[in-house]
């Protein structure tokens, strides 16, 4: 089973931000966050990952809360390409379990 | 950079053929390779870690006779599909992570993904 729970889908207008949560309230202290995308018929796509700090790249930010129980995913700027099945992952790198993930639909 | 490559896109065969999988990383070395395999509707499930140079470690449930993997580069891991049935058809897709990403902390090591292989059996 994963250890991460996300909700099962959820919208966000065009333009606006995407927020993603996912809680991992079992992480362990050197487990990692990895936040994957994948859009229909195709390979996942590798988005951010984090230990503790908050951090941020051309893609996403991700936000981990103090106690690293639970994080959220930003897309700033939504655009349709951003219509896709979000998977958080716990873990170290390897023997990655993937969850049913949060299905992100932007709307026009 | 940290493109994986996996050939074929899609293939149709009949039941009871072999079929192989080819999975690649183009710009950087892996010593550990991924397969899973993901049925429609579902998310994805590993089947087993590919190791260059050694045997792969086969998730619980998933026969090693049947789905052969071989990891015999840094670059490159093949996963044959042998005896394929229709219950094998399915969306197998390759990952593989970077062995100097992250130095010693393998935890930083990101699995990158290959596009997957749609495997129809008729």
């Amino acid at each position: 089973d994963a250890k991460t729970t996300q909700p099962t889908s959820m919208d966000c207008a065009e333009g606006r931000a995407a927020n993603l949560p996912c809680n991992h309230s079992t992480i362990s202290g050197n487990e990692y966050v990895y936040w994957y995308r994948q859009i229909h018929s195709q390979g996942p796509q590798y988005i951010i990952h984090g230990l503790k700090n908050n951090e941020t790249n051309e893609m996403a930010s991700l936000i981990i809360t103090e106690d690293r129980k639970s994080s959220t995913l930003i897309l700033p700027h939504a655009t349709l390409r951003d219509t896709a099945v979000y998977y958080c992952i716990s873990g170290y790198g390897q023997n990655f379990v993937f969850g049913p993930g949060t299905r992100l639909s932007v709307l026009p | 950079g940290a493109v994986v490559s996996q050939h074929p896109s899609w293939v149709i065969c009949k039941s009871g053929t072999s079929v192989k999988i080819e999975c690649r990383s183009l710009d950087f070395q892996a010593t550990t390779m991924f397969w899973y395999r993901q049925f429609p509707k579902q998310s994805l499930m590993l089947m087993a870690t590919s190791n260059e140079g050694s045997k792969a470690t086969y998730e619980q449930g998933v026969e090693k006779d049947k789905f052969l993997i071989n990891h015999a580069s840094l670059t490159l891991s093949t996963l044959t599909v042998t005896s394929a049935h229709p219950e094998d058809s399915s969306f197998y897709i390759c990952s593989a992570r970077d062995r100097l990403a992250g130095g010693l902390l393998v935890a930083k090591n990101i699995q990158y993904f290959g596009a997957g292989t749609r495997l129809s059996v008729l």
